[in-house]
């Protein structure tokens, strides 16, 4: 089946710094998502992003295809954003695939 | 819409007694998900639906866990006899298309 790993697995980020999660995949993907898990165990949808460039105010979310790669771009991170993020992915089916997430603390 | 809803938010159980998880996913949805969340194997898919039919279920564990979904509104997952290691955050997920929109999870806990 299809691999998919996230890095970092942690990270420890002061109010206002930017940072740049990544998520590999191991084949041709048709759905890839990105959702932000936060401290009360809610799972929310962040992007829809199989392939290109997608902007929702500080978020920000790319993906080559070609190279089997997405990121995900935080900038002036809050402490709202303290979570886990997870890349998932599907290929030909609704089967989606979880990555092993990116923990975020943001301290103010 | 109210989104996806499960239930109950939070069980536990002895050893060897019966669990049934519920969900209610997104009207208009047809897919259906069962996901289970913890610290060791983080987020597996147990099994999914699509127009109320299981499509895929070689992510459930064992004989003793089953799933059912009767109609569009409605799934069940069920574990009998339940046993320690099933402790975990059960999640219910629906979708059209590809937008997957997860409940909040049963807490289930097996003493």
């Amino acid at each position: 089946g299809i691999q998919v790993e996230q890095s970092p697995p942690d990270l420890i980020l002061q109010e206002g710094a930017n940072s740049t999660l990544r998520c590999n995949f191991s084949d041709s993907v048709n759905n890839l998502q990105w959702f932000h898990q936060n401290p009360w165990g809610q799972l929310i949808n962040l992007f829809y992003i199989p392939s290109g460039t997608k902007q929702n105010g500080r978020l920000s979310a790319t993906t080559v295809a070609t190279e089997r790669y997405s990121l995900l771009y935080i900038s002036s991170s809050q402490t709202t954003d303290s979570g886990v993020y997870f890349c998932a992915v599907a290929r030909n089916t609704d089967k989606l695939i979880f990555g092993t997430g990116t923990r975020l603390q943001v301290f103010p | 819409d109210a989104g996806v809803i499960q239930s109950p938010r939070h069980e536990v159980t002895e050893m060897g007694q019966e669990v049934t998880l519920r969900c209610k996913p997104i009207s208009g949805h047809n897919s259906l998900f069962w996901y289970r969340q913890t610290m060791m194997r983080g987020l597996e898919l147990l099994i999914y639906f699509n127009n109320n039919v299981p499509i895929d279920d070689s992510g459930m564990p064992e004989d003793r866990f089953s799933a059912k979904m009767p109609n569009a509104s409605f799934s069940t997952l069920k574990i009998q006899p339940s046993e320690p290691r099933d402790s975990a955050v059960y999640f219910c997920a629906s979708s059209l298309g590809f937008w997957a929109f997860f409940g909040q999870g049963t807490r289930l806990t097996v003493v």
